[in-house]
């Protein structure tokens, strides 16, 4: 399958600071890339829809101006979490769709994923 | 509100045995269903999709859908302790955006 790959796997700061992380597709084509957010013991939760050269669609909830994404290029989408706070930690994966037209979530890969934690 | 409810176990089932995970979904329009699997730390990879009704087999793994019930559900056959993870249901509510169920945790006895 294809392969979507996350950097940095984990990222520890400190309260205040702000943290990029990116998510890139190696080998192939995503107009679409998707950033998840996953607590401890808790299912995914989708916290918006990166769109290459357009602005970032975000889910209920979800503050657009502390969580920005740039998705700039067909192969890199960019999460920055902006003055994180311990609230914040947890574990953020991303995605990125092959083809368009297809049935969804099977033509969907994921990245390894990227545990930040802030002190 | 969509929403997709899983057991969140744990699951125990002896090596060998046939471990039989489900999920109910409230969306009677969904038409296609994901199963993936996650160990602790990692992301999800998937396992499997159905859209039909009926059973779709692949491998140890069989999925299995039922429309009219709102249930689809994941048989592992000869679970083995390399099976341990967190399963997670899936349903699209728009083109690849995917609504997750809060994960079933196995765990394969040797």
């Amino acid at each position: 399958g294809a392969v979507v790959s996350q950097h940095p796997s984990w990222v520890i700061c400190k309260s205040g600071t702000s943290v990029k992380i990116e998510c890139r597709s190696l080998d192939f084509q995503a107009t679409t890339m998707f950033w998840y957010r996953q607590f401890p013991k808790q299912s995914l939760m989708l916290m918006a829809t990166s769109n290459e050269g357009s602005k970032a669609t975000y889910e209920q909830g979800v503050e657009k101006d502390k969580f920005l994404i740039n998705h700039a290029s067909l192969t890199l989408s960019t999460l920055t979490v902006t003055s994180a706070h311990p609230e914040d930690s947890s574990f953020y994966i991303c995605s990125a769709s092959q083809t368009s037209g297809g049935q969804g979530g099977g033509e969907l890969f994921f990245g390894e994923g990227s545990r930040l934690t802030v002190l | 509100q969509k929403e997709v409810e899983q057991n969140s176990g744990p699951l125990s089932v002896p090596e060998g045995a046939i471990a039989s995970l489900n999920c109910t979904y409230s969306d009677r329009g969904s038409q296609s269903f994901f199963w993936y699997r996650q160990y602790s730390g990692k992301s999800p990879e998937l396992i499997m999709f159905i859209y039909s009704n009926g059973d779709k087999e692949d491998g140890r793994f069989t999925a299995q859908l039922n429309k009219a019930s709102q249930y689809v559900s994941l048989l592992i056959r000869d679970s083995q302790p390399s099976d341990s993870a967190t399963y997670l249901c899936a349903v699209p509510y728009s083109s690849y955006k995917l609504i997750f169920g809060s994960g079933t945790r196995l765990l394969v006895r040797p």
